[in-house]
């Protein structure tokens, strides 16, 4: 089944750990995001990237990295985890050519992180 | 700033219709997106609108009027599953995503 597929789903991690969560498309999308989502408020953009080999940063950046070496992976990193980093993370691509967001948004089904 | 207002919470009976309304106060405007989240899940895409009026799509319908800053979601015949929480999205001048709290729609027998 084409979408994206995130990994791990689930993951308690200790503060100061690193972390990476990992992201999967096989839509050949060119622009990908990393959302969190926490309760109350509206999904935040931590990094994006607009095509192969660029990346940019969104609304929360602090303490989270992306690369972006394919189109198909778009993997986050958190160097290291701070108890604030509890949130669910999404995973987002859309088949956007011109690298603005006016295009459907495809999700991941989500990782949620738990940092003690 | 920019801001995006939605209800936090509805309840609606099943059968019956629900508006879901998202106002909004962002740099610009290049279009504005509903989407559906399951509890749980991920969010799923539901209408864009970009000008004035009605989309209509089955059951959905997004209402948009750029004057007055404001969208609207109407769900009709409403089912069991449509429980979930809706997104509303604003896309703006720099073509960013700018994401309302969502509104939790809970449907009771």
């Amino acid at each position: 089944i084409a979408g994206i597929t995130q990994a791990p789903t689930s993951q308690i991690l200790a503060a100061g750990r690193r972390m990476t969560l990992r992201c999967t498309q096989d839509m050949r999308h060119n622009a990908m995001y990393w959302y969190r989502q926490d309760l109350g408020l509206g999904l935040r953009l931590i990094h994006y990237s607009n095509t192969a080999g660029t990346t940019g940063k969104g609304e929360v950046p602090d303490g989270y990295s992306v690369s972006r070496a394919n189109t198909d992976d778009f993997p986050l990193t958190l160097a290291s985890a701070v108890p604030s980093q509890t949130s669910v993370y999404f995973c987002a691509s859309s088949d956007s050519t011109s690298g603005s967001d006016t295009g459907e948004l495809f999700f991941g089904e989500g990782s949620r992180l738990t940092v003690l | 700033g920019q801001n995006i207002d939605q209800p936090t919470e509805m309840t609606a009976t099943e059968g019956a219709i629900v508006q879901i309304n998202c106002t909004y106060q962002t740099s610009g405007f290049n279009g504005l997106f509903w989407y559906q989240q399951h509890a749980g899940e991920a969010p799923t895409f539901l209408s864009y609108n970009v000008l004035d009026g009605l989309e209509e799509k089955g059951r959905f319908s997004s209402f948009l009027s750029r004057s007055k800053g404001y969208s609207y979601l109407l769900l009709k015949e409403l089912q069991m599953k449509d429980s979930a929480s809706y997104l509303c999205a604003v896309v703006d001048s720099n073509y960013q995503l700018i994401w309302g709290a969502g509104t939790k729609l809970i449907i009771k027998p």
